[in-house]
This record gives structure tokens, C-alpha cells and sequence, in this order.
């Protein structure tokens, strides 16, 4: 089974400040067809998740551009360029690539 | 309108069984991939399964941890989404999502989630 590790696990930043969460997966996610199946996904506080990025660096509809993805092979980062009260809650990374597997969740507090 | 409204959760005892559905509206249904998804209290996601249109063959695959123990099955006819949950026990206490977000080519739509809790 593909283990996905994130960190940190818990992230208090500033508003208006920068954060970066990292995941690590224990296989490459780089698939057959020349795609990394890596996505990010945002729970808020008492609500069910949202995709935000999908194939390592694609923006779903309507999430800001101040979120960012990058990464390859088995080594990935979800940036916000600067965070805003809303950004609040749990980020978890997914493999799509071996199954499915999600990593741990990191909870992004404001300071 | 909801795009996706779990439904048939609640406390059964250890052993027993449990059927969810996940009622769709707003997409193309038919042509959706879709999956469950598990959530423990105050835990992580977990990858429950996950069903194909039939247009793409509608086969199912469940997470192997499971031991054929669920099955996700569909009704494209009356859009909806099912898991047969059998042989439960204490450690499939958790909220169950129906999603199509696991899928990069469609739309990421999710469930409010149904709170399935095995105990005795």
C-alpha cells in the first residue's frame, strides 16, 4: 500500500502570512499515462471536504489563485501565497495513482 | 440543490448490516464515477471504494483492508449510489461521503456525509 505522510501535521500561521504543507508518498504517483495523481483537499471546520488541486498543480473551479500546487515523482507541496481567515482547517493530500490513499491531514490554525 | 444527499446511517450492533445511499441531482449521473469515503471521529479520510459509469465497464473496487465485507453497487436509473455494508464492526464507526471528487475529470462534488456507528 502507497503511505502518504504530510507535515506538519499542525500549522499556525499569521494572516496575510505564507504557509507550505508538504507530502511525502512512499511510491512515485507518476502513472501510465504520463500523470501524477496527486490531489489537495480542504475540510473546514464541521463541513465535508473540497477538492482544491488535482494532478500535482491544477486549480479546481473557483478556488483562489492564491493556492498553489507543485511537486513530483514522491515529493509534493500545497502553498497559500497568503493566508485569509476562510483557509482554516484540515488539508489532506491524495494519491489517486496505486488506489486511493489520503495522508494524515494538517491543521491550519490562525495565530 | 444538492448535487449529492447521503441517506441510511445510524447505530447497528456489531455483526450487523447496514445499507447507504447516496441520492444524486444536478450532473450527468450516468456518466460519473463515483466513491466512498470514510471519515472515523476525529480522524483522517479513508478510501472506502469506488464505481465506474457503465459506460466505462461499472465495475466496483473496495479498499482491500475491507475483505469483501462492502459493496458499492448503482441505480442509474433513479441516480443513486449504494453501499451494502456487512459483518460490521466497532472500527467502521465513522461518517460516510459519496463523492465524485476523487476523479480528476469530473466536477468535485460531496455528501454532507451519514453517520454510520456499530456498537453494542
Amino acid at each position: 500500500d502507497v503511505v502518504m505522510t504530510q507535515s506538519p501535521l499542525s500549522l499556525p500561521v499569521t494572516l496575510g502570512q505564507p504557509a507550505s504543507i508538504s507530502c511525502g508518498s512512499s511510491q512515485s504517483l507518476l502513472y501510465i499515462d504520463g500523470d501524477t495523481h496527486l490531489s489537495w483537499f480542504l475540510q473546514r471546520p464541521g463541513q465535508s471536504p473540497r477538492r482544491l488541486i488535482y494532478k500535482v498543480f491544477n486549480r479546481d473551479s473557483g478556488v483562489p489563485d492564491r493556492f498553489s500546487g507543485s511537486g513530483s515523482g514522491t515529493d509534493f507541496t500545497l502553498n497559500i501565497s497568503r493566508v485569509e481567515a476562510e483557509d482554516v482547517g484540515v488539508y489532506y493530500c491524495m494519491q489517486g495513482t496505486h488506489w486511493y490513499t489520503f495522508g494524515q491531514g494538517t491543521k491550519l490554525e490562525i495565530k | 440543490e444538492v448535487p449529492l444527499v447521503e441517506s441510511g446511517g445510524g447505530l447497528v450492533k456489531p455483526g450487523g448490516s447496514l445499507r447507504l445511499t447516496c441520492a444524486a441531482s444536478g450532473f450527468t449521473f450516468s456518466n460519473a464515477w463515483m466513491s466512498w469515503v470514510r471519515q472515523a471521529p476525529g480522524k483522517g479520510l479513508e478510501w472506502v471504494g469506488r464505481i465506474r459509469s457503465k459506460s466505462d465497464g461499472g465495475s466496483a473496487d473496495h479498499a482491500a483492508f475491507l475483505k469483501g465485507r462492502f459493496t458499492i453497487s448503482r441505480d442509474d436509473s433513479k441516480n443513486m449510489l449504494f453501499l451494502q455494508m456487512n459483518s460490521l464492526n466497532t472500527e467502521d464507526t465513522a461518517v460516510y461521503y459519496c463523492t465524485t471528487g476523487l476523479f480528476h475529470w469530473v466536477t468535485d462534488y460531496w455528501g454532507q456525509g451519514t453517520l454510520v456507528t456499530v456498537s453494542s
